[in-house]
């Protein structure tokens, strides 16, 4: 079956250092997506990527998707405390003609002032 | 407010009892989804209607999970006989369809907390 594995779990860096999640599936993907969750909050689209190798910058955040369409990452530059949160990857499949969206277990993010 | 609304926010039942979340997704979207999400999990896919029709329901629910969505617009998640394992956020999330094989954003509601005693 699909599986989407993501790491790491858990990070903590210190203010102002970067800090970077990888996502990778077992199976090519249709399209994959971005979540942010704040503690005590509901996950909050990012980002979508669709095409091979694609690349894309929010501020900050740097979103790519791998050539093979099998993995993906997130790079934060210079982290602040609002980036604290836990970040999801969202692997997306063509499952009989719908779009089945699985999320990863997330990579937990505490970002030390 | 035009977002993903779900109710009750909080529910405490005893076990074996019967609960019922409803959810009412953004009016335009025509894709809705269920989790699950327990503490330090990411959100665990239940089950995704397409307007009216259920397109897929997760093998890891058991049928005490039952969901609808009669008219295509609110959609309900019962769980029948509840056990304690129950406990957790249930999250409704809706989207739309716009481009043949990309997956809409997901917008999420705050979502139902269940907690089984």
């Amino acid at each position: 079956g699909q599986q989407v594995m993501q790491i790491p779990q858990y990070q903590h860096v210190q203010e102002g250092e970067d800090f970077t999640t990888y996502c990778n599936s077992s199976t090519t993907l249709s399209n994959i997506q971005w979540y942010k969750q704040r503690p005590g909050g509901h996950p909050v689209f990012l980002i979508q990527l669709v095409k091979s190798g694609e690349v894309k910058k929010q501020k900050r955040l740097t979103f790519q998707f791998g050539e093979a369409k099998k993995n993906s990452s997130l790079h934060i530059t210079a982290t602040q405390t609002t980036d604290v949160g836990t970040y999801f990857c969202a692997v997306c499949f063509d499952s009989g003609g719908y779009q089945k969206v699985t999320f990863g277990i997330g990579t937990k993010l505490q970002v030390i002032p | 407010d035009t977002g993903v609304s779900q109710d009750p926010r909080h529910k405490i039942t005893k076990r074996g009892q019967n609960v019922t979340f409803r959810c009412d997704p953004i009016s335009e979207h025509n894709r809705l989804y269920w989790y699950r999400q327990t503490l330090g999990q990411g959100p665990e896919f239940l089950t995704y209607f397409q307007n009216e029709a259920q397109l897929e329901k997760s093998r890891l629910l058991s049928d005490r999970f039952s969901a609808e969505r009669p008219k295509g617009s609110f959609s309900t998640l019962e769980i029948q006989r509840t056990e304690q394992g129950d406990s957790a956020m249930y999250l409704c999330a809706s989207s739309s369809s716009r481009l043949a094989g990309v997956t809409g954003e997901l917008f999420f509601g705050e979502g139902s907390r269940l907690t089984v005693l």
